[in-house]
């Protein structure tokens, strides 16, 4: 089954600390996999998308990694701001399947000052 | 401004009544696509579409219609509103390999 499963489910960080969100997926074959970032009340927003030759990708303070063998991302933010407060959702896209996009769960990120 | 743009953002219905969801983007993408998003799940696909007068189904499609006339809109029917179908629905849009455009979302709560 195409599934995608990212931890934690919710994490609670200091302004100005790093954090690294999970992301595990089984969809195959794999296409490239995305994160979004999601503001309460508004629809996810592209912050990276890596292909399988792509093992890391960075978007200012946003750092995604890939590693297409063990099947697992990750996304690593560092000195985070309040601004950064929102959930970020892994989703992956299956070759050949029509633009299909399997989606994570997400993980609510809460940075406190 | 260009993007996704979705109406309405808020609605209540009661069990049984229909409504249309619309969706509407100016990038000329090919492929729209709706989604609901419920609590502490995913967001799941409903219907799609590949291009105007083409669309298929996705994971959830019971209970939902949607046409593709023009390249811009692609609404998305509930034909007989059931409490289930409480949620945040969401549309996007894309071309190509490029990423996806969201629409910022339509809270709908049927009682």
């Amino acid at each position: 089954k195409n599934q995608v499963e990212q931890s934690p489910q919710s994490l609670i960080i200091l302004e100005g600390k790093n954090c690294t969100l999970q992301c595990n997926y089984t969809v195959s074959p794999f296409s490239n996999l995305r994160w979004y970032k999601q503001d309460t009340g508004r629809g996810p927003v592209s912050l990276t998308i890596m292909t399988f030759s792509e093992n890391t990708k960075s978007n200012g303070r946003y750092t995604a990694t890939l590693d297409a063998d063990t099947k697992q991302s990750s996304l690593h933010i560092t000195a985070s701001q309040l601004s950064d407060s929102a959930s970020y959702i892994c989703v992956v896209i299956r070759h050949n399947a029509g633009n299909m996009l399997t989606f994570g769960g997400g993980t609510r990120l809460m940075v406190k000052p | 401004n260009a993007g996704v743009t979705q109406t309405p953002k808020f609605q209540v219905l009661k069990t049984g009544q229909s409504m249309t969801l619309q969706c509407a983007q100016d990038m000329n993408h090919e492929y729209m696509s709706w989604y609901r998003q419920d609590p502490g799940m995913g967001l799941r696909l409903i219907h799609y579409s590949v291009g105007a007068g083409i669309t298929d189904q996705g994971e959830v499609p019971n209970g939902y219609n949607v046409s593709r006339s023009t390249t811009e809109d692609f609404p998305l029917r509930l034909l007989s509103a059931a409490p289930s179908q409480t949620s945040v629905y969401f549309c996007a849009s894309t071309q190509g390999a490029r990423g996806y455009t969201f629409g910022s979302g339509t809270r709908l709560t049927v009682v």
